[in-house]
């Protein structure tokens, strides 16, 4: 079955970077984008950006340009997400979430970031 | 980038009720590529509807999605208690994908 596992939660100072990473299974890694969406404490989904694990292509939210990175490694199938000079309001909880939904929809457990000094 | 817009915010129902989420996009979502999640508090968002009106898998008969170019509508024919939650629109027919603000729909 599809799987996305993503490492555990972070506590970071405000301007220090944080990068997740979300392991897949069960499916073609490179057949499918891999999305990232963080959700702040008691606020909405905030979409952040794409990568396609086939070609390392990627596509940002004009909120996060310059200041996220999204990559991948093919050999253990698995994305990441890094995140610079992080400030108090990016405390939330970042997920990953594989596209071709006409295939199922599937997201990572989610990882808590918290900046805090 | 394409915003939407979801109304109401707050729907308060009993269940055996019947809820009509509405979502509307500043522009036309090509392919009608809107997809609608549920989340409850703690977990991850589910996927419902995608193409606008497809079921994912396991979801059940209860939950239907209509609409089309920037009008878009999430029922949910009749409320089982497991049903409160908030329910998120998304666009993924541009980059960048956008999700609205979300509706809960709460026990009234």
């Amino acid at each position: 079955q599809v799987q996305l596992v993503q490492s555990g939660a972070e506590v970071k100072n405000p301007g220090a970077s944080v990068k997740v990473s979300c392991k897949a299974s069960g499916y073609t890694f490179t057949d499918f984008n891999m999305h990232w969406v963080r959700q702040a404490p008691g606020q909405g989904l905030e979409y952040m950006g794409v990568i396609n694990p086939n070609t390392d292509g990627t596509n940002y939210a004009q909120k996060f340009q310059g200041r996220v990175t999204m990559t991948r490694d093919t050999s253990i199938r698995t994305a990441y997400m890094e995140l610079r000079s992080l400030q108090f309001d990016d405390t939330a909880v970042y997920y990953c979430s594989r596209g071709g939904y006409e295939s199922g929809g599937y997201w990572g457990q989610g990882t808590l970031v918290t900046v805090s000094s | 980038e394409i915003v939407l817009t979801q109304s109401p915010g707050t729907l308060s129902l009993s269940p055996g009720e019947g809820a009509t989420l509405s979502c509307r996009a500043s522009q036309t979502v090509s392919s009608n590529n809107v997809a609608w999640f549920q989340q409850k508090p703690g977990q991850r968002p589910r996927l419902l509807i995608f193409g606008a009106s497809s079921r994912a898998s396991g979801i059940p008969d209860r939950f239907s999605g209509s609409g089309s170019g920037t009008d878009f509508t999430l029922t949910i024919s009749r409320l089982e208690p497991e049903d409160f939650a908030v329910y998120y629109c998304q666009q993924y027919g541009r980059a960048p994908l956008t999700f609205g603000p979300g509706t809960k729909v709460d026990i009234k």
